[in-house]
């Protein structure tokens, strides 16, 4: 069974750093495109960051692009997310994700939340 | 950037009716389209990739049409289960606003 568990969200301050972390199971992590997606409270989804395999693609959201830093661990069929000068308007619930081929997102994980404010 | 606009922003229907969901892409995105249901409090749940390719498990009630910038997602009679909100999402990939299905 394919699982995907964030963790390391919580409440930070405007300005600071968080790390959050996906662990995978159920399926071979180093053959597949990983993603962050958020949502905001009471918003929609919004797509943040992608990872390729191998690292070799990694891409941003314009909102977060300079700040947030996306990465993965084969070994350890992880996936990161390392979030600096955080700011009021990255507080939400963040998704990890698995991309097939095609880029759509068949598994998520149960999300883990963030909450930026003094 | 490719926009994704969906329509209505939100609905009421009543259990057994036909439903229809509307996504609109900025420019053509061939048919590379997918929809998502999710719940209050929940993970989103892929419904429908590549624009009308059933994801597995997912009831044959749903089906999703379109090409190019129009695409449908349609639920063939509403179910109590199917309350929900519905996203819309090219493969660039960028979201659309969400259609949330409410009871009449």
């Amino acid at each position: 069974e394919v699982q995907l568990v964030e963790s390391g969200g919580g409440l930070v301050k405007p300005g600071g750093s968080l790390r959050l972390s996906c662990a995978a199971s159920g399926f071979t992590f180093s053959s597949y495109s990983m993603n962050w997606v958020r949502q905001a409270p009471g918003k929609g989804l919004e797509w943040v960051s992608s990872i390729s395999s191998s690292s070799s693609y990694i891409y941003y959201a314009d909102s977060v692009k300079g700040r947030f830093t996306i990465s993965r661990d084969n070994a350890k069929n992880s996936l990161y997310l390392q979030m600096n000068s955080l700011r009021a308007e990255d507080t939400a619930v963040y998704y990890c994700a698995r991309a097939s081929a095609l880029y759509y997102f068949d598994y998520w994980g149960q999300g883990t939340l963030v909450t930026v404010s003094s | 950037d490719i926009q994704m606009t969906q329509s209505p922003s939100s609905l009421s229907a009543s259990v057994g009716d036909r439903v229809t969901i509307t996504c609109r892409a900025s420019q053509s995105i061939s048919s590379y389209l997918n929809w998502y249901q999710q719940k209050p409090g929940k993970a989103p749940k892929l419904l429908i990739y590549a624009a009308s390719s059933l994801q597995s498990g997912v009831p044959s009630r749903f089906s999703g049409s379109g090409s190019g910038t129009e695409f449908t997602l349609t639920i063939s009679s509403l179910q109590p289960e199917d309350f929900a909100t519905y996203y819309c999402q090219q493969s660039s990939p960028t979201f659309g606003g969400g259609t949330k299905v409410e009871i009449k």
